[in-house]
């Protein structure tokens, strides 16, 4: 069965650096989302993504956050420069259509120290 | 603008009893209305989903949900509870031409021998 897949499943990183986060959507799905769930906390909406550009984001989702997808079946999220508060759970999602049901990945924890 | 309420953080019922877990939505447009379940240390899995088709829904594990537009409701319920049902659960709406999933709060189930 597809699936998404996100690696690392959990990364520690220092306050101030960069980190991204990969993900492999289904692959004939065409809608790429990211979320975050902060410990304790609903899931958030970050980013929708479509036909190689940004589709919706959410206020979380400043300057500090972009979103690439690289090659034909990678999907990033980048954080230019961490702050304890993006210690989070991020999720990545893919869809076939943008009302259709979203699969999601097993999720990076990310720890910023 | 959508929103999910899950009525309930911590559901614990008794192995073979019923589980009901409460839900109710607001959204301006059609909304689609989902329930994801998430075990421990995994992502989020589909159990099911309304898409303004039957307004009774079956999903995976024994699983359903009643859409009742008139009381902005969606619960989830399964007749007999297995000790693998031990998770959290989390309703979440989509209106028609919205690419982002709004999740409730979550629902803790805890299954007793």
């Amino acid at each position: 069965e597809p699936e998404v897949t996100q690696t690392p499943s959990h990364q520690v990183t220092q306050m101030g650096q960069e980190v991204i986060l990969r993900c492999v959507p289904i692959s004939n799905h065409l809608y790429f989302y990211w979320y975050r769930q902060i410990l304790g906390q609903k899931v958030e909406f970050l980013v929708s993504f479509y036909n190689n550009e940004i589709s919706e984001k959410s206020e979380i989702f400043d300057d500090q956050f972009s979103v690439e997808r690289p090659d034909g079946s990678n999907f990033t999220l980048k954080i230019r420069s961490t702050k304890l508060e993006d210690s989070a759970m991020y999720f990545c999602a893919s869809s076939e259509l943008p009302n259709t049901e979203a699969f999601f990945g097993q999720g990076t924890r990310l720890t910023v120290v | 603008a959508q929103s999910v309420t899950q009525l309930d953080s911590h559901v614990s019922v008794s192995e073979g009893t019923p589980v009901l877990l409460r839900c109710n939505y607001s959204s301006s447009y059609s909304p689609s209305l989902f329930w994801y379940v998430q075990h421990p240390n995994k992502g989020l899995q589909l159990l099911l989903k309304y898409t303004s088709a039957a307004t009774l829904v079956k999903g995976i594990n024994g699983f359903e949900a009643e859409f009742k537009k008139s009381e902005t409701s969606f619960h989830l319920t399964k007749p007999s509870a297995h000790m693998s049902d031990a998770a959290e659960y989390f309703c979440v709406v989509r209106t028609y031409n919205d690419y982002k999933l709004s999740f409730g709060a979550g629902t803790t189930v805890t299954v007793r021998a």
